[in-house]
């Protein structure tokens, strides 16, 4: 059962723009809502998380953006350039608990033309 | 300190073929697990360890086995392969408490199963 829903699929942006990707998640415990950057041939690697006591978490050009009432995040990249070409994950988990597992959604595989 | 490493880097399996991977972490990390990535379904977790001698079942457990014998260590294996098991396979580890819920993931091995 898909708990985070992530759109969309795949991003094509150009170099300036602003890229923007969509999280969705269903189970309203969870507290604790990380972005993982993946590039090709790579592991994931933490870019960027947020709790929802704030609505807004920002380090350089990355944003995500917390709806706690509509149960849904998102992040902004922007100034988007070809180096963030990559496959962004969301992903979401119940802070402080006993595992740190974490559920993903299924990846936004951005491109960001020169 | 390498992290997280993954061996092998690729294997190819024929059906009924059984395999070990390793997975290793220097981090002194309590909290290891396994994924499968495949295209358009994220990262699932196929099993996981909160500490030396432990495993629990993830979302996609089946046909997999895992064990922790040793902390710096978790091994995940493949009883009997089949072409559903066609994946790259990632490791992680974290670690429990502090403001991080960060995981570590290794480099991947892609399996194919024909």
């Amino acid at each position: 059962q898909q708990q985070v829903k992530q759109s969309p699929q795949s991003l094509i942006v150009q170099k300036g723009g602003i890229s923007i990707i969509n999280c969705a998640y269903e189970n309203t415990a969870f507290d604790y809502f990380p972005w993982y950057q993946q590039f090709p041939g790579k592991g994931p690697a933490l870019l960027i998380a947020i709790r929802p006591d704030v609505s807004e978490k920002k380090e350089g050009r990355f944003t995500i953006s917390f709806n706690k009432s509509a149960k849904q995040f998102s992040l902004h990249i922007m100034d988007s350039q070809p180096g963030d070409s990559a496959t962004y994950f969301c992903a979401a988990t119940f802070y402080g608990g006993a595992t740190n597992k974490l559920i993903f959604g299924t990846g936004t595989l951005l491109a960001v033309q020169p | 300190n390498a992290g997280v490493t993954q061996t092998p880097k690729f294997r190819v399996l024929k059906t009924g073929q059984s395999m070990t991977l390793l997975c290793a972490q220097d981090m002194n990390h309590e909290y290891m697990y396994w994924y499968r990535q495949d295209p358009g379904m994220g990262l699932r977790l196929i099993h996981y360890s909160v500490g030396e001698g432990t495993t629990a079942k993830g979302e996609v457990p089946d046909g997999y086995n895992v064990s922790r014998l040793k902390k710096q260590n978790f091994l995940l294996g493949l009883e009997s392969a089949a072409p559903s098991q066609t994946s790259v396979y990632f490791c992680a580890s974290s670690d429990p408490g502090g403001d991080s819920y960060e995981q570590y993931f290794g480099p991947g091995t892609r399996l194919t199963v024909t």
